[in-house]
């Protein structure tokens, strides 16, 4: 079945740095990408939408200067949290889309662990 | 304003009882309806699916959900809990038209008692 690759698994770093996390559809093109939030023992909160080769749509009371997002190609998009500071720190996954599978669902990453110091 | 509502934050049973986890949602629209399993620093892995097809909806692991319009609900449901069972469940919705935006409900935690 489709598969979505999240990477890396964890990140700890100290405050101010720009981290970047990856995802990438390994068996189709996703043309739409999602990334969500999720703190813990809560559910997911949606960030944005990525769409390949334009701007992404940020959901209300999303920073766009903080979580970057690209999405260069058809099968990866990153999200980038620039100068992170502990707030930040959650749990971040991705998910994508197969639009030649119909109303599908979309397939999640196994998600991101970023924790600032 | 679209909404998915899971009734209860914690369900917890004993191995071998059933499992029932509520979703109600709010639409004027007929939906598509997802159940998600999330096990402890994991993504989410689809359970079934409910896409205007059949209204009794057969997913993986055993679990199954009834979609009822009259109700708007869509609760999952399991004859017989096993203790790999216990994980977070999102209820989860997405609208024809749009580019398949996903609407969560808050999940819940199943526990399996021995």
């Amino acid at each position: 079945g489709a598969v979505v690759s999240q990477h890396p698994s964890r990140v700890i770093c100290k405050s101010g740095t720009s981290v970047k996390i990856e995802c990438r559809s390994l068996d189709f093109q996703a043309t739409t990408m999602f990334w969500y939030r999720q703190f813990p023992k809560q559910s997911l909160m949606l960030m944005a939408t990525s769409n390949e080769g334009s701007k992404a749509t940020y959901e209300q009371g999303v920073e766009k200067d903080k979580f970057l997002i690209n999405h260069a190609s058809l099968t990866l998009s990153t999200l980038t949290v620039t100068s992170a500071h502990p707030e930040d720190s959650s749990f971040y996954i991705c998910s994508a889309r197969d639009p030649g599978a119909g109303h599908q669902p979309q397939h999640f990453g196994d998600g991101t662990r970023l924790s600032i110091l | 304003a679209q909404s998915v509502t899971q009734l209860g934050s914690h369900v917890s049973v004993s191995e071998g009882a059933l499992v029932l986890l509520r979703c109600n949602y709010s639409s004027s629209v007929p939906p598509y309806l997802f159940w998600y399993v999330q096990y402890p620093n994991q993504g989410l892995q689809l359970l079934l699916k409910y896409t205007s097809a059949a209204t009794l909806v057969k997913g993986i692991n055993g679990f199954e959900a009834e979609f009822k319009k009259s109700e708007t609900s869509f609760h999952l449901t399991k004859p017989s809990a096993h203790m790999s069972d216990a994980a977070e469940y999102f209820c989860a919705v997405a609208y024809s038209g749009n580019t398949g935006k996903l609407i969560f409900g808050q999940g819940t935690t199943l526990q399996v008692k021995p």
